[in-house]
């Protein structure tokens, strides 16, 4: 069955770095746009990035753009997101996302979440 | 960057209808893009419940609905079953920055 299972989630102190990893199996990972999308605490979704199934093309949130970098490796089925200077409010829990058709089709399939924790 | 508006919360008694608006803009909703909606039970990933404005993906019972018009979309949900109350997001894609996906600001639903 389809499963997106996220990893490197954890406790991290403000201005450090964090990388995060989505492993995908049970659909074509090579023709999904990967996305990540973020849930603060209490709060609602917010989408943090997206790179198109060949990684040719990647795009950010402003509020994350110049900090994170999202990549993937079609060969091993895994999304990443490298997190820079890392700030309190990019606590979340990250989701990885795949949308397998056209740019305006919904996330068809979502990973269960890693929290981040950005705190001294 | 842009956001869709929800109600905080709405609630009914089991066997009613209750309805979630999502008001956009014209870089969203109001620029023709479709609008999708989520459920999101507590402590879970979001799951998809209707896509491409009012469909029902294989397995979502057709108690929920999906419409949309203008610069507002609305889900509902009739027959209100204990099992709905969940978080629900409505979510399109933005053209006020080259690429960019909007998020509802999501709706409480409380079964009474």
């Amino acid at each position: 069955q389809v499963q997106l299972v996220e990893s490197g989630g954890g406790v991290v102190q403000p201005g450090r770095s964090l990388g995060l990893s989505c492993a995908a199996s049970g659909f074509t990972f090579s023709s999904c746009t990967m996305h990540w999308v973020r849930q603060a605490p209490g709060k609602g979704l917010e989408w943090v990035a997206l790179v198109s199934f060949d990684g040719s093309n990647k795009y950010y949130a402003d509020s994350v753009k110049g900090r994170f970098t999202i990549s993937r490796e079609n060969s091993k089925n895994t999304l990443y997101l490298r997190m820079n200077s890392l700030r309190a409010e990019d606590t979340a829990v990250y989701y990885c996302a795949c949308i397998s058709k056209t740019a305006t089709s919904p996330f068809d399939y979502w990973g269960q979440g890693t929290l981040v924790t950005v705190s001294s | 960057q842009s956001v869709l508006t929800q109600p905080p919360s709405v609630s009914g008694a089991p066997g009613q209808r209750v309805t979630i608006s999502c008001t956009g803009s014209s870089s969203n909703i109001g620029a023709g893009y479709v609008v999708h909606w989520y459920q999101q039970l507590p402590g879970t990933a979001p799951k998809l419940l209707i896509y491409g404005n009012n469909n029902r993906p294989s397995g979502v019972p057709d108690r929920f609905s999906g419409s949309k018009s203008g610069t507002s979309a609305s889900l509902a949900i009739t027959g209100l079953q204990a099992e709905d109350e969940a978080d629900y997001y409505c979510q399109s894609y933005d053209s006020s920055v080259s690429v960019s996906y909007v998020f509802g600001t999501g709706t409480k639903v409380t079964v009474l």
